[in-house]
């Protein structure tokens, strides 16, 4: 089935360092990528929509320039956190839009990222 | 986007059938209903998806009314494992983003 590895599974940084964080979909091309921040005992939290080949689409209230998003290939999309600090701590998740998914799997989410930031 | 709405926790003992129900008036005519599943510290994970009546897999029956306001997850049976929080998400199938409601903590006890 479809599968969407998220790298790293968790990362311990400095303030004021920058983080990336990849997606990646490892058996189908996925165009279209999502990005999703989620705190503790809260749901996911919709930040960007990236299409490959395209700048992302930031939701409201999403800083672009502090969350840097590229999607330069059909299976890689990068989330770079930029100048973090403590606030950014959080459970960054990605998903895929794609097919090869079991039934009607359609989107196929990573493992998620725990980013923090000391 | 079509809001969700769905009971903030339930409670249930193993081997139980367990139903979570979704309220979604605002769904739109293409717009499909899908269920997941997430434990701490993971990524959601796929239940089932369904567009009207019934649909069912492995793990799941998904249950939806012919005015498709609403629809209810049925797990049959539930172990301590299926122990997580449920999400309700309505949208169309494919390259558009879904937006997650507050969920169902789903707790099993022995």
């Amino acid at each position: 089935g479809a599968v969407v590895s998220q790298h790293p599974s968790w990362v311990i940084c400095k303030s004021g360092t920058s983080v990336k964080i990849e997606c990646r979909s490892l058996d189908f091309q996925a165009t279209t990528m999502f990005w999703y921040r989620q705190f503790p005992k809260q749901s996911l939290m919709l930040m960007a929509t990236s299409n490959e080949g395209s700048k992302a689409t930031y939701e409201q209230g999403v800083e672009k320039d502090k969350f840097l998003i590229n999607h330069a290939s059909l299976t890689l999309s990068t989330l770079t956190v930029t100048s973090a600090h403590p606030e950014d701590s959080s459970f960054y998740i990605c998903s895929a839009s794609g097919t090869g998914g079991t039934g009607d799997e359609k989107l196929f989410f990573g493992s998620g990222t725990q980013l923090s930031v000391l | 986007l079509a809001k969700t709405t769905q009971p903030i926790s339930m409670d249930s003992y193993e081997g139980q059938e367990v139903n979570i129900t979704c309220s979604h008036n605002n769904i739109a005519t293409n717009d499909y209903i899908t269920w997941y599943q997430q434990f701490p510290s993971q990524g959601p994970r796929f239940i089932i998806q369904g567009y009207k009546t019934k649909v069912t897999n492995e793990v799941a029956s998904l249950f939806i009314p012919a005015d498709r306001k609403s629809s209810t997850l049925s797990l049959p049976r539930v172990s301590l494992s299926d122990t997580a929080v449920y999400y309700c998400l309505v949208g169309e199938e494919y390259g558009n983003k879904l937006v997650f409601g507050a969920g169902t903590i789903l707790r099993v006890k022995s």
